[in-house]
């Protein structure tokens, strides 16, 4: 079973519209990292934002938040106000916190563009 | 030190020669990782270090996969006698583990294409 999935290869939205990006996540461990990485065409993973996923609130830095609903098992990103420079692929990512495991599991990505 | 560099960006290389790439962490972290990320796909974990000791590899990282980190610092990831499937970007993270909570930084990645 995939343990991320993002359902939206690519997603069109208005420039300064809001959007979401949806992730779902699969896994038994109860203690568990959440992770959305930012990749332009130049290729470098840039971080944006983690909820663990003992945190009682939603994650927020700057104009993005995570809508974590935990029972879902959802850790869908928002994207405030989108600008043209936020066209890009999008990456939700686990790591799983159980004894030694240091690896990110990451989803199949969605290609975001803004348009103007 | 500003952030991962990853040495070259670009490798095209025939098949069945030997590749190395080098990955230069942030200097204060202890912890570094190699993902490979092939076209359409997220990124796959591939290893670990923490300092110079490689804890984990993944079932991905065949015999033909070397990687190293002599002194804890730079890393090196060297394929040898690369096939065509070998053709992905690889990328290399490092963190400074604090308690429970810590990021990674990840660099630009090395795009290889075997021909």
């Amino acid at each position: 079973a995939q343990k991320i999935t993002q359902t939206q290869p690519g997603m069109f939205v208005q420039e300064k519209e809001a959007v979401t990006l949806d992730c779902t996540y699969d896994t038994s461990d109860p203690s568990y990292g959440l992770f959305w990485y930012k990749q332009p065409s130049s290729g470098e993973m840039i971080f944006l934002i983690y909820q663990g996923s003992y945190d009682q609130q939603n994650a927020t830095e700057g104009r993005y938040s995570l809508n974590f609903q935990k029972a879902r098992k959802s850790a869908n990103l928002v994207i405030s106000a989108s600008q043209l420079g936020d066209s890009a692929m999008y990456f939700c990512a686990m790591r799983e916190d159980n004894f030694g495991n240091e690896k990110l599991t990451f989803g199949t990505g969605t290609r975001l563009t803004i348009i103007p | 030190d500003t952030g991962v560099s990853q040495d070259p960006r670009h490798k095209i290389t025939k098949r069945g020669q030997n590749v190395t790439f080098r990955c230069d962490p942030i200097s204060e972290h202890n912890r570094l990782y190699w993902y490979r990320q092939t076209l359409g796909q997220g990124p796959e974990f591939l290893t670990y270090f923490q300092n110079e000791a490689q804890l984990e590899k993944s079932r991905l990282l065949s015999d033909r996969f070397s990687a190293e980190r002599p002194k804890g610092s730079f890393s090196t990831l060297e394929i040898q006698r690369t096939e065509q499937g070998d053709s992905a970007m690889y990328l290399c993270a490092s963190s400074l583990v604090e308690g429970g909570n810590y990021g990674y930084t990840f660099g630009s990645g090395t795009r290889l294409t075997v021909v």
